[in-house]
């Protein structure tokens, strides 16, 4: 059974840094891209970032390009997301998912999901 | 980026109704289309990828259709399990994956 736990999420004061975690286990880690949704809490859902099987092609939604960073240690199973400078508008739920396949491209949907690490940015 | 509008945005229904969720694209996204279930406090559960294809474990009163512009979703008979919200995703131009805002299913 594919299975995603998440850590990491906290509340923290604008301009400041967090670190998110999902360990996965249940399948070959390194078979999958992965990927970073989240969801204002009561809002809908918005990709954030994706990496693939390799970390080989990373992208990033232009809203955090340039703050965030992506990562996986496929020896650890774990995907990571670095957050920088962060903004009262980054308050969210945090989702990992995994990808039906290894790249980040087109023609693939997300088939297993997190359950979710709140982060909230306020003074 | 791919705009995607579900309609409607709530929907009531009783158990045993026919429900059906329309979702529809800013372009063609050919059939790379995916519906999401969320309960609250949980993560979604993907339904249906591919605008048809049931996932493992899916029970077969889910099903979805279109190809194009316009897809929807439709549940045969809703049973209290199903009272969620729904959310659609294309993957035919990504990044970015855009979602749907999603359809709350409520109890009538």
């Amino acid at each position: 059974e594919v299975q995603l736990v998440q850590s990491g999420g906290a509340l923290v004061q604008p301009g400041r840094s967090l670190r998110l975690s999902c360990a996965a286990s249940g399948f070959t880690f390194d078979d999958y891209a992965m990927h970073w949704v989240r969801q204002v809490p009561g809002k809908g859902l918005e990709w954030v970032s994706g990496i693939s099987w390799n970390s080989g092609d990373i992208d990033y939604a232009d809203s955090v390009k340039g703050r965030f960073t992506v990562s996986r240690d496929n020896a650890r199973n774990s995907l990571y997301l670095q957050m920088n400078s962060l903004r009262p508008e980054d308050t969210a739920f945090y989702f990992c998912a995994k990808d039906a396949q290894g790249v980040v491209a087109a023609g693939s949907h997300f088939d297993s999901w997190g359950q979710g690490t709140l982060v909230t940015v306020s003074s | 980026d791919i705009q995607m509008t579900q309609s409607p945005s709530t929907l009531s229904a009783s158990v045993g109704d026919r429900v059906t969720i329309t979702c529809r694209a800013s372009q063609s996204i050919s059939n790379w289309l995916a519906w999401y279930q969320q309960k609250p406090g949980k993560a979604p559960q993907l339904l249906i990828s591919d605008a048809s294809t049931l996932e493992s474990g899916v029970p077969s009163r889910f099903s979805g259709s279109g190809s194009g512009t316009e897809f929807t979703l439709t549940i045969s008979s809703l049973h209290p399990d199903d009272f969620a919200t729904y959310y659609c995703q294309q993957y035919n131009t990504s990044p970015p994956w855009t979602f749907g805002q999603g359809t709350k299913v409520e109890i009538k």
